[in-house]
């Protein structure tokens, strides 16, 4: 089975500093992962997503986010946070092959950028 | 391109009422649609998944009947929730997907709010 944990349902960061959200998977299978941002109200927009080569993605306005395996992890990262981050960030993981009813999603990590 | 929309974005209605939401792929055709349901500083809780022309597969513990989805064209799902009750209150987002694709293009989400 498929589990995703986002460590940290809360992470508050001045602007201008760097931001790290925490995801970690549990798959049996080589996964599929994803990092989505919902701001308020809104639906879900992909930031980046990795399914096979690199490990280090990049994704849209300045984050990147880097596969390790090792660590079964998938952590996100801006160098520098800027006010219009702030905002619902939610990691995803499903696999090659699987349905795409099967993107299991964490709890979510908000994000608060202070001035 | 891949853009989804919804219809409506907030809606009010009385208990007991009907209300349906409307879920449209407005540049590709979506073989499968997803229904998603958000409470509040929660994370997204897949309802059902619809393919064009069949049967919807609901998630354990939610009721089909009380859940009416329909898929009748490649850009259109719909959602009815029969006798709306205030627990029914909650935030509620289709996602879409094409033959080939692996990823969820979501829509903007609608509010529900049943007095």
């Amino acid at each position: 089975a498929q589990s995703v944990t986002q460590l940290g349902s809360h992470v508050s960061v001045s602007e201008g500093a760097l931001v790290l959200l925490r995801c970690n998977y549990s798959s049996s299978v080589p996964p599929y992962l994803f990092w989505y941002v919902q701001y308020p109200n809104q639906g879900l927009q992909l930031l980046l997503k990795y399914t096979t080569g690199a490990t280090l993605v990049k994704g849209i306005n300045g984050f990147e986010a880097e596969f390790k395996k090792s660590e079964t992890s998938f952590h996100l990262t801006k160098p520098s946070a800027h006010m219009s981050d702030a905002a619902e960030y939610f990691c995803a993981v499903t696999y090659y092959g699987g349905s795409q009813g099967n993107l299991i999603f964490g709890k979510g990590t908000k994000l608060s950028v202070k001035p | 391109g891949a853009v989804v929309s919804q219809h409506p974005s907030r809606v009010i209605c009385k208990s007991g009422t009907s209300v349906k939401i409307e879920c449209r792929s407005l540049d590709f055709q979506a073989t499968t649609m997803f229904w998603y349901r958000q409470f509040p500083k929660q994370s997204l809780m897949l309802m059902a998944t619809s393919n064009e022309g069949s049967k919807a597969t609901y998630e354990q513990g939610v009721e089909k009947d009380k859940f009416l989805i329909n898929h009748a064209s490649l850009t259109l799902s719909t959602l009815t929730v029969t006798s709306a009750h205030p627990e029914d209150s909650s935030f509620y987002i289709c996602s879409a997907t094409t033959r080939a694709g692996r990823e969820q293009f979501f829509g903007p989400g609608t509010r529900l709010t049943v007095l």
